[in-house]
């Protein structure tokens, strides 16, 4: 149990074009889904919190007109990146929580702009 | 806000070595995970450990919150048990975690 799928697992863009990545918790219901970012050997970043239904609660410095994140239901989190620039590439990866406190992750999305 | 450090930041084991992985966390935590993140970027779930010990096969973890850490003991090592292993931290009743730096262990054959 407690399994959550990621697509696309890896994507490429070009410079000024937006991508979505969807995130889905498959056999339980998530209240709460989170987004990290990930750059090479370095550890996870925590970017956004979103529960179910209500806005999402950004980190400092992490800009949300830039990083769209809609939780509209209970297994489905998107994170859409707009306006993407080579500095967005990095390794972006979600996780959800259900009714108790572990936090399971995704496989990850591997995003390259060019 | 809170600190979470991890060490040793690197460890080289030879295929059937034991090894012990510290993490030490700067306040008091609601909650404390350890994950395992393979060569393709997935973390796995290993431990959910906010105190006491806990035995998973070869893996163990033990926390101790009023001392502020925690310990993974990886026995008879394997090479599929390379990776980065986290400890990642709740501090406050948000299910926010905070990661630790990592420690990356390579076992050799």
């Amino acid at each position: 149990g407690a399994v959550v799928s990621q697509h696309p697992s890896r994507v490429i863009c070009k410079s000024g074009t937006s991508v979505k990545i969807e995130c889905r918790s498959l056999d339980f219901q998530a209240t709460t889904m989170f987004w990290y970012r990930q750059f090479p050997k370095k550890s996870l970043m925590l970017m956004a919190t979103s529960n179910e239904g209500s806005k999402a609660t950004y980190e400092q410095g992490v800009e949300k007109d830039k990083f769209l994140i809609n939780h509209a239901s209970l297994t489905l989190s998107t994170l859409t990146v707009t306006s993407a620039h080579p500095e967005d590439s990095s390794f972006y990866i979600c996780s959800a929580s259900g009714s108790r406190y572990e936090q399971y992750f995704g496989p990850g999305t591997r995003l390259t702009v060019t | 806000g809170i600190q979470v450090e991890q060490s040793p930041p690197d460890l080289i084991l030879q295929e059937g070595a034991n090894s012990t992985l510290r993490c030490n966390f700067s306040d008091s935590v609601n909650n404390l995970q350890w994950f395992h993140q393979n060569p393709w970027g997935q973390l796995i779930n290993l431990f959910y450990i906010p105190s006491g010990t806990k035995q998973n096969g070869r893996l163990s973890a033990t926390t101790v919150a009023t001392e502020r850490y925690s310990l993974l003991y990886i026995s008879s090592s394997q090479t599929t048990d390379s990776g980065v292993y986290f400890c990642a931290v709740e501090q406050f009743d948000d299910y926010k975690l905070s990661f630790g730096a990592g420690t990356t262990v390579t076992v050799r054959a």
